[in-house]
C-alpha cells in the first residue's frame, strides 16, 4: 500500500526562524514521484516541487529547500528565514506507478509564522 | 493563478439535493482530476479523466459521478447529498494522460456546504 505521513500537525515559529516540515512515505514501487503543495488561507493548492525517485539531489529554490533521502523514505521541506506569508498548510504527496495519476496526500502540516 | 477554473466557488444546499460542480482545465491540458478535501478524510482522490475517458477511480461514492466533455471541461455531479458530503472539492489538470510524472495543477476549489 502507498502512504504519506506528515507527523507534524501544526508548527508555530517566529518570523526569520528556519523551519523543516517532515514527510515520510511508503511505497513498493521503484519508480515514483513526490510533490509538495502549499495551501494558503485562501484555500487554493499551489504546486511547489516535484521530485522523481531516481534523483536524490537536494534542491534549493530561494528560501525553500528539499531533502530527499530514499534510505529513510523521507522528503523533507525546509523554509529558511520564514516570513508571515509562508503561513499555510503544506502537503506532501506521492504518485506511484500504475496509479492512474492518483496523488496520495499526507494529512498536511499547518505552519504559522508569527511576526 | 494555476489556470484551472472552478465554478461555483461556494455552494450551499440541503440534504437530498443534487449539485453540479464545473471545472475548466488549463489551456492544452488533456487530463482532469477531482479530489475531495474534508476535515476527517483529508485530501482524497475521486476520479481521473483523460480526453473524455475515465482513467482511474478512487474513493468515489456511487452517488457521485463525473464526466469530461469534448471541450475538455469536466463536471462532477453529487446527488442525494448528505451532511457528510460537505467539503472542499478540487479539480486539477495535467498536460497528458496522467502519468506518474505529471504535475497536477489545482483550481481554487468549490466549497460545498450541505445543511
Amino acid at each position: 500500500a502507498q502512504k504519506v505521513t506528515q507527523a507534524q500537525t501544526e508548527i508555530s515559529v517566529v518570523e526569520k526562524e528556519d523551519v523543516t516540515l517532515d514527510c515520510v512515505y511508503e511505497t513498493r514501487d521503484t519508480t515514483y514521484y513526490l510533490f509538495w503543495y502549499k495551501q494558503p488561507p485562501s484555500g487554493e493548492l499551489v504546486f511547489l516541487i516535484r521530485r522523481n525517485s531516481f534523483d536524490e539531489q537536494n534542491e534549493i529554490s530561494g528560501r525553500y529547500s528539499w531533502n530527499f533521502q530514499k534510505s529513510t523514505s523521507s522528503f523533507n521541506f525546509t523554509i529558511t528565514a520564514s516570513q508571515v506569508v509562508d503561513s499555510a498548510v503544506y502537503f506532501c504527496a506521492l504518485s506511484g506507478y500504475n496509479q492512474g495519476g492518483k496523488l496520495i496526500f499526507g494529512q498536511g502540516t499547518e505552519l504559522s509564522v508569527k511576526p | 493563478d494555476s489556470g484551472v477554473t472552478q465554478t461555483p466557488k461556494h455552494l450551499i444546499t440541503a440534504t437530498g439535493q443534487r449539485v453540479t460542480l464545473r471545472c475548466s482545465p488549463r489551456s492544452g491540458d488533456l487530463s482532469v482530476y477531482w479530489y475531495q478535501q474534508s476535515l476527517d478524510q483529508g485530501l482524497q482522490f475521486l476520479i481521473h479523466y483523460y480526453n473524455g475517458e475515465e482513467r482511474a477511480k478512487g474513493n468515489i461514492l456511487e452517488r457521485f459521478s463525473a464526466q469530461q466533455f469534448p471541450d475538455l471541461h469536466s463536471e462532477l455531479n453529487l446527488s442525494s447529498l448528505e451532511l457528510g458530503d460537505s467539503a472542499l472539492y478540487f479539480c486539477a489538470s495535467s498536460p497528458r494522460q496522467g502519468g506518474l510524472e505529471e504535475t497536477q495543477y489545482f483550481g481554487p476549489g468549490t466549497r460545498l456546504l450541505v445543511l
